[in-house]
């Protein structure tokens, strides 16, 4: 079977920095996911990794090793509107197959 | 990032009606869209994967004769819930698949439809 594992909830204090850790077992891979999703919608893309290493965008950051089947969202200069679940998705194999998700981390931030 | 859409974002219906849900890419030709089911605190469940053109492929455990997907343009797929039961209840989320370069995709999702069967 597939495994994705996240830590199921995190907390963080505003202006902080988080890392939520995603590790996968899976009988393919092509690439990782993170998505952001708010309670009652849908989510909304914030990454993808194909290669090893870290990749930056803004205040978020994404880094995968294929080797370790580790991948970590980095997650700076936290504010209020952070608070949401972070998932962190595998897609097995090519272009046009449908995402493993793992069970989504909840990341509550606080003033 | 590209856009997905559904309607309706919100229907509530009978037991024993049917509810179609449409989820479009507004701005790409997705010939690949996916329907996902949500409830509430857990994480998405893969329903079927939508091609355009041929049958979706459904995952185990789906009944393929209760949720009708029909695919029939490059920026449309359609699910509907036949013969709807209060256990349909659910968030219902469509993703439709953005290829931004030869190795490169991503997927993008609708903001969803929850269906509240009574």
């Amino acid at each position: 079977g597939q495994n994705i594992d996240q830590p199921t909830e995190m907390t963080a204090t505003e202006g902080a920095i988080v890392q939520i850790n995603c590790t996968y077992q899976t009988s393919g891979f092509n690439g990782l996911f993170w998505y952001q999703q708010h309670a009652g919608e849908a989510p909304t893309f914030l990454s993808y990794n194909v290669l090893d290493g870290l990749e930056e965008k803004g205040r978020f950051s994404s880094f995968l090793s294929r080797s370790k089947g580790y991948s970590y969202l980095l997650l700076k200069e936290l504010q209020m509107k952070d608070s949401a679940s972070y998932l962190c998705a595998v897609i097995l194999r090519g272009a046009g197959t449908a995402l493993i998700f793992g069970k989504g981390t909840t990341l509550s931030v606080s003033s | 990032g590209a856009v997905v859409s559904q309607h309706p974002s919100r229907v509530i219906c009978k037991s024993g009606t049917s509810v179609k849900i449409e989820c479009r890419s507004l701005d790409f030709q997705a010939t690949t869209m996916f329907w996902y089911r949500q409830f509430p605190k857990k994480s998405l469940m893969l329903m079927a994967t939508s091609n355009e053109g041929s049958k979706a492929t459904y995952e185990q455990g789906v009944e393929k004769d209760k949720f009708l997907i029909n695919h029939a343009s490059l920026t449309l797929s359609t699910l509907t819930v036949t013969s709807a039961h209060p256990e349909d209840s659910s968030f219902y989320i469509c993703s439709a698949v953005f290829l931004s370069g030869l190795f490169r995709e991503t997927q993008y999702f609708g903001p969803g439809t929850r269906l509240l069967v009574l």
